[in-house]
């Protein structure tokens, strides 16, 4: 099946800081998504990017799909952005979502 | 969360018991899928359903079986409770495939004692 890998696996950041979180994967996608775990184990959808570029807010996200990575990135952080963001994608053979490990952040004040 | 709910929240049960956890939706989605979520693992699916009666194992799903007599509701069984799985374990939906992304819901904490 599709591989899925997610980096760095830890990020700690001072509060004002930008980001950024890496997601390759090692087949064609019909879908990648982007997720926030919050520390209440929420999982809170942030974009639905299976190609190009998308901004909300200080969040925006970026999918090269022709070379199969996506970036997500977190400007001028705050400690609410803690927790874990996982990226998964499905696969163009099977209707499922496949999800990296993610990235734990910790945004301290 | 758009229309899914899982229950019960939380539970512990003893091992080798049977255990019943419940998706329920309102959005008229076709997929129903359950994950759970292991330290280190992320998030691993065990069953997915894509029509009602109609459903297939995910990678981990020894142990577990499913049923779709409704297509608002999704059910997992353990049918013994076993200690590894003791974890979280999440419902999603999505409409058609290739989908326009997947909900999930908040999540039922079981632990097997």
């Amino acid at each position: 099946g599709i591989q899925v890998e997610q980096s760095p696996p830890d990020l700690i950041l001072q509060e004002g800081a930008n980001s950024t979180l890496r997601c390759n994967f090692s087949d064609s996608v019909n879908n990648l998504q982007w997720f926030h775990q919050n520390p209440w184990g929420q999982l809170i959808n942030l974009f639905y990017i299976p190609s190009g570029t998308k901004q909300n807010g200080r969040l925006s996200a970026t999918t090269v799909a022709t070379e199969r990575y996506s970036l997500l990135y977190i400007s001028s952080s705050q400690t609410t952005d803690s927790g874990v963001y996982f990226c998964a994608v499905e696969g163009t053979s099977g209707s499922r979502l496949t999800f990296g490990e993610g990235t734990q952040l910790t945004v301290n004040p | 969360d758009a229309g899914i709910t899982q229950s019960p929240r939380h539970k512990v049960t003893e091992t080798g018991t049977p255990v019943t956890l419940r998706c329920h939706q309102t959005e008229n989605h076709r997929y129903m899928y359950w994950y759970r979520q292991d330290p280190g693992h992320g998030l691993r699916l065990i069953h997915y359903s894509y029509g009602v009666k109609d459903t297939d194992k995910g990678e981990v799903s020894d142990g577990y079986s499913v049923s779709r007599s409704k297509t608002e509701d999704f059910l997992l069984t353990l049918e013994s409770a076993t200690s590894s799985q003791t974890s979280v374990y999440f419902c999603a939906i999505s409409e058609g495939f290739p989908s326009l992304g997947y909900t999930f819901g908040s999540g039922t904490r079981l632990t097997v004692v």
